[in-house]
């Protein structure tokens, strides 16, 4: 099974906001309402920020927040801050107890 | 304070084998699910494996199947990968990371041990 689609870079300035994008089929992000995405900086382990599509984990900032519409999830960054530069990877239940990620997109704030 | 630490990564020539360990703490360890989640230097994420809470159901992506094998102690709080017949393609830092169910993989992630694979 290949990948999600997520675009392999975005950039923002100090206060907008920036939508990431997470494509996969009818049969994973469009089947099923779990798709939970995750924030990575260099050389650190992944952080869990999104769960079922638009919940966030006790402690994650409110400026994260994600959507679906059909095969389509995103992550939406507000009032973005010099710590948001990082990877962020998008992941979906497929069945069977499995998940598949995306491969990843680097946010860089200018 | 939910800790994972993995261990046992290194250096192993293509055909060779290896042990990860992940070792728990801070959270009730024989309640939740375990993974194993690899990233090659530079690239995306890949999900490895999956074991449940008694380990009565396990999983493995394709291209590891038949040759990693994943097991846990709960008396010990432990999680293993034991990776055989090792391919350059298998070189990433893999990760033991927790999950409280299909709505809320990966809530937890270890730091991570590299292996390389290399001749």
């Amino acid at each position: 099974q290949s990948a999600l689609t997520q675009p392999a870079s975005v950039s923002g300035s100090p206060g907008q906001s920036i939508t990431i994008s997470c494509t996969g089929t009818s049969s994973d992000v469009g089947r099923y309402n779990l798709v939970s995405w995750y924030q990575q900086h260099p050389g650190k382990a992944p952080k869990f920020i999104i769960f079922e599509v638009t919940k966030r984990p006790s402690g994650v900032s409110d400026r994260f927040s994600g959507s679906k519409s059909g095969n389509t999830a995103s992550l939406t960054i507000s009032g973005l801050q010099a710590d948001d530069e990082a990877d962020y990877y998008c992941c979906s239940y497929v069945g069977g107890s499995i998940s598949l990620f995306g491969g990843g997109t680097k946010l860089t704030v200018l | 304070e939910v800790q994972l630490v993995e261990s046992g990564g290194g250096l192993v020539r293509p055909g060779g084998s290896l042990r990860l360990s992940c070792a728990a703490s801070g959270f009730t360890f024989s309640s939740f699910t375990l993974n194993w989640v690899r990233q090659a230097p530079g690239k995306g994420l890949e999900w490895v494996s999956s074991i449940s809470s008694s380990s009565s159901y396990i999983y493995y992506a394709d291209s590891v199947k038949g040759r990693f094998t994943i097991s846990r102690n709960n008396a010990k709080n432990s999680l293993s990968l034991q990776m055989n017949s090792l391919r350059a393609e298998d070189t990433a830092v893999y990760y033991c990371a927790r999950d409280r169910g299909i709505s809320s993989p990966f809530d937890f992630w270890g730091q991570g041990t590299l292996v390389t694979v290399s001749s």
